[in-house]
């Protein structure tokens, strides 16, 4: 099946630096890609869809300059954080849509295995 | 408001029993899946229920889905202690594809 990679999978930072989230298709080519954010026992929330080749649309309440999102490739997307504050430290997941074809198929979303951003 | 509500929130259960996790949603949908989240993993999909579908299954998972209640439930039979995880309903949110809103989720706890 399908493989998202996403790098790294805990960082730990200091108040005030930016912190760089990866998140790469392995196997397929992903034009979009999504960015939720996961606070501890609750559900995913949307923050942000990545668009290869044009802007990323962001949710409503989404900071664009707090998070900064840039879909370099058709495999790359990467969520950086800046000037990371206490209240950023979260757990962030990446997905990407399965390849296939079918409108039904195109809804079913591969994950990355998330990153545990810790700020001090 | 979150689209898909899920309950319960929490079951503990022992191993061998079945469990049952149900989902509410809002809109209209055109389908409707289940994702499963181990403990600080990314999710992984597990089924997905076509609105014009009632029930689907897949190995020991069975998915109901009523759409004048706007609610599904999730069956896992005969569980085992590595189903220990969150799962979680997804239904699209309006027409793009790929979007997804997700239900609160269930922890599910399975006894050895």
């Amino acid at each position: 099946g399908a493989v998202v990679s996403q790098h790294p999978s805990r960082v730990i930072c200091k108040s005030g630096t930016s912190v760089k989230i990866e998140c790469r298709s392995l196997d397929f080519q992903a034009t979009t890609m999504f960015w939720y954010r996961q606070f501890p026992k609750k559900s995913l929330m949307l923050m942000a869809t990545s668009n290869e080749g044009s802007k990323a649309t962001y949710e409503q309440g989404v900071e664009k300059d707090k998070f900064l999102i840039n879909h370099a490739s058709l495999t790359l997307s990467t969520l950086t954080v800046t000037s990371a504050h206490p209240e950023d430290s979260s757990f962030y997941i990446c997905s990407a849509p399965n390849a296939g074809t079918g409108p039904n198929l195109k809804n079913i979303q591969y994950f990355g295995a998330g990153t545990r951003l810790s700020v001090l | 408001s979150q689209q898909g509500e899920e309950d319960p929130q929490a079951l503990s259960i022992q191993e061998g029993e079945n469990a049952t996790m149900n989902c509410s949603y809002k809109t209209s949908i055109n389908n409707l899946q289940w994702y499963r989240q181990n403990s600080g993993r990314g999710l992984v999909h597990l089924i997905l229920i076509r609105s014009n579908e009632r029930e689907k299954h897949s190995g020991r998972l069975r998915v109901t889905l009523d759409t004048s209640k706007k609610s599904s439930s999730l069956l896992i039979t005969a569980s085992r202690a590595a189903d220990t995880a969150s799962y979680f309903c997804a239904t699209l949110r309006g027409t793009s594809y790929g979007k997804l809103t997700f239900g609160q989720g269930t922890i599910l706890t399975v006894h050895p």
